[in-house]
């Protein structure tokens, strides 16, 4: 069964300060894993998507990894900002039902 | 504007009562499914459904139903809620179902609490 493990399950930085948040699943044999953000009472906005043949993607300040041998992904956030404050949350999608099973999530807070 | 929207975004009520949850795409998407999230859980699959009046059971599907009548529409009903439904359930659609290229869409989400 896979299991989608997000550490660290909360974070608190400097505003500038570049960052590192992980995601590890358990089963390699997945589609393709996304970084999602929630925000306070919101829901969910796609940051990247990784299809499994690719390594990593890059949206603006923000960059993902994926090493699926490993069951490991990484989002890389840039010069962070207050408005990055938020939940952010990793997902992979597996087998043909199209279901995403999601980690817990790291609620990061950028402090001005 | 492409988006998943659900109504209510809020509902506070009583344990029996039956409720629906609508949730409605305008992006023609074929796929379309329901979450639940829970603190320390995380988001769980309820139902998803991979076109019209194909609709199949996810993790958590106890105590909830839903239909697939019409493309765009995939409401969520709770025939008879108890407290332990209560949570923040979201609906989500991508374009095709059985692939692995696309991104999933969410809606606002819906907090329910059941007293």
């Amino acid at each position: 069964k896979q299991e989608v493990t997000q550490i660290p399950a909360a974070l608190s930085v400097p505003e500038g300060e570049n960052l590192v948040l992980n995601c590890s699943f358990t089963d390699s044999a997945i589609y393709n894993l996304q970084w999602f953000r929630q925000d306070p009472g919101k829901g969910l906005t796609s940051l990247l998507l990784i299809q499994s043949s690719q390594r990593e993607q890059t949206s603006g300040r923000l960059n993902a990894s994926l090493d699926k041998s490993s069951g490991r992904s990484t989002l890389y956030i840039a010069a962070s900002q207050p408005g990055d404050s938020a939940t952010y949350l990793c997902a992979v999608l597996g087998g043909a039902t199209n279901k995403l099973i999601f980690g817990t999530g790291t609620l990061l807070a950028v402090q001005p | 504007e492409a988006q998943v929207t659900q109504n209510p975004r809020y509902l506070i009520t009583v344990t029996g009562k039956k409720l629906t949850v609508t949730c409605s795409q305008n992006m023609n998407h074929e796929y379309m499914s329901w979450y639940r999230q829970d603190p320390g859980l995380g988001l769980r699959q309820i139902y998803y459904s991979m076109n019209v009046e194909v609709t199949d059971k996810g993790d958590v599907p106890e105590g909830y139903k839903v239909s697939r009548k019409e493309k765009r529409n995939f409401p969520l009903i709770l025939e008879s809620p108890s407290p332990n439904q209560t949570s923040l359930y979201f609906c989500a659609s991508k374009p095709k179902a059985g692939t692995g290229t696309d991104t999933q869409y969410f809606g606002p989400g819906t907090r329910l609490t059941v007293l």
